[in-house]
C-alpha cells in the first residue's frame, strides 16, 4: 500500500535546527515534496525534488525511500504542520503522510 | 494570478441536507484533486480528476460525488452529509509531470464543514 510516514510531533528552541524525517512505501516514487500548512491557509509547497535542495531556511535531504527536512534558524513564526508527500509516478498521485506538527519553545 | 477557488470558505449544515463545495482554477490545469483534512489523519485524496469527464476514487471517496464538466471547474458533492463528514476540505489543482521539476499541485484555501 502507498504509504508515507513521519512523526506526528517534533519540538525546538528558537534559533535551532530542527528536523522532520519522512520515509515512504509508494510505488514507483523518486521525488519528495515537503509542504506547510498554517491553520486556515492553503498548504504551500517548501522544497521537492530527488535531490538534496535547500530553499532559503529550507534544506531536503534525498535517500531512496527517505528524506528529511531542515529548518535552519527555526522561529516561533515557523510552529505549523508540515506534510511530506511522495509522487507515485505510475498514477500521477500525490500521496500525502500524515503531517507533522512543528512546537518552537523561545 | 494563479489561484484556486473554493466556496463556501465555512459552511454548517444538518445531517442529509445536500450540498456542494465549488473549486475553480485558471491555470488550465487538466488534472484536479479533492482532500479531506483531519486531525491526526493528515491529507487523504477523496477523488481525482486528470481530464474533463474524467474521475476516479480517491482513498476516502465514500459518500462524496464529483463532477468535470469542465476544465476549471471541480465541485465535491454531498448527497446526504453525515456527521463523520465534517472536516476540513481542500481542492487542489495540479500540473502534472513524471518528475518533480514539472510537476506542481496548487492548493485552493480550504472549506471548512460542520455536519450537526
Amino acid at each position: 500500500k502507498d504509504q508515507v510516514f513521519q512523526p506526528s510531533t517534533v519540538a525546538s528552541s528558537e534559533g535551532a535546527v530542527v528536523e522532520i524525517f519522512c520515509n515512504h512505501s509508494v510505488s514507483n516514487a523518486y521525488n519528495f515534496f515537503w509542504y506547510l500548512h498554517f491553520p486556515g491557509c492553503a498548504p504551500r509547497l517548501l522544497v521537492k525534488g530527488s535531490k538534496p535542495s535547500q530553499q532559503g531556511r529550507y534544506n531536503m535531504t534525498y535517500e531512496r525511500f527517505s528524506s528529511s527536512l531542515l529548518i535552519l534558524q527555526v522561529r516561533e513564526a515557523d510552529a505549523a504542520v508540515y506534510y511530506c508527500a511522495c509522487l507515485n509516478t505510475g498514477f500521477q498521485k500525490l500521496v500525502f503522510g500524515t503531517g507533522t506538527r512543528l512546537l518552537v519553545s523561545p | 494570478e494563479a489561484q484556486v477557488t473554493q466556496n463556501p470558505r465555512y459552511l454548517i449544515t444538518v445531517t442529509g441536507k445536500k450540498l456542494t463545495v465549488t473549486c475553480s482554477q485558471n491555470m488550465n490545469h487538466e488534472y484536479m484533486s479533492w482532500y479531506r483534512q483531519d486531525p491526526g489523519l493528515g491529507l487523504r485524496q477523496i477523488y481525482y480528476s486528470m481530464n474533463v469527464e474524467v474521475t476516479d476514487k480517491g482513498d476516502v471517496p465514500e459518500g462524496y460525488k464529483v463532477s468535470r464538466k469542465e476544465k476549471r471547474n471541480f465541485p465535491l458533492i454531498l448527497e446526504s452529509p453525515s456527521p463523520n463528514q465534517t472536516s476540513l476540505y481542500f481542492c487542489a489543482s495540479i500540473k502534472a509531470g513524471n518528475r518533480a521539476l514539472s510537476y506542481e499541485q496548487y492548493f485552493g484555501p480550504g472549506t471548512r464543514l460542520t455536519v450537526t
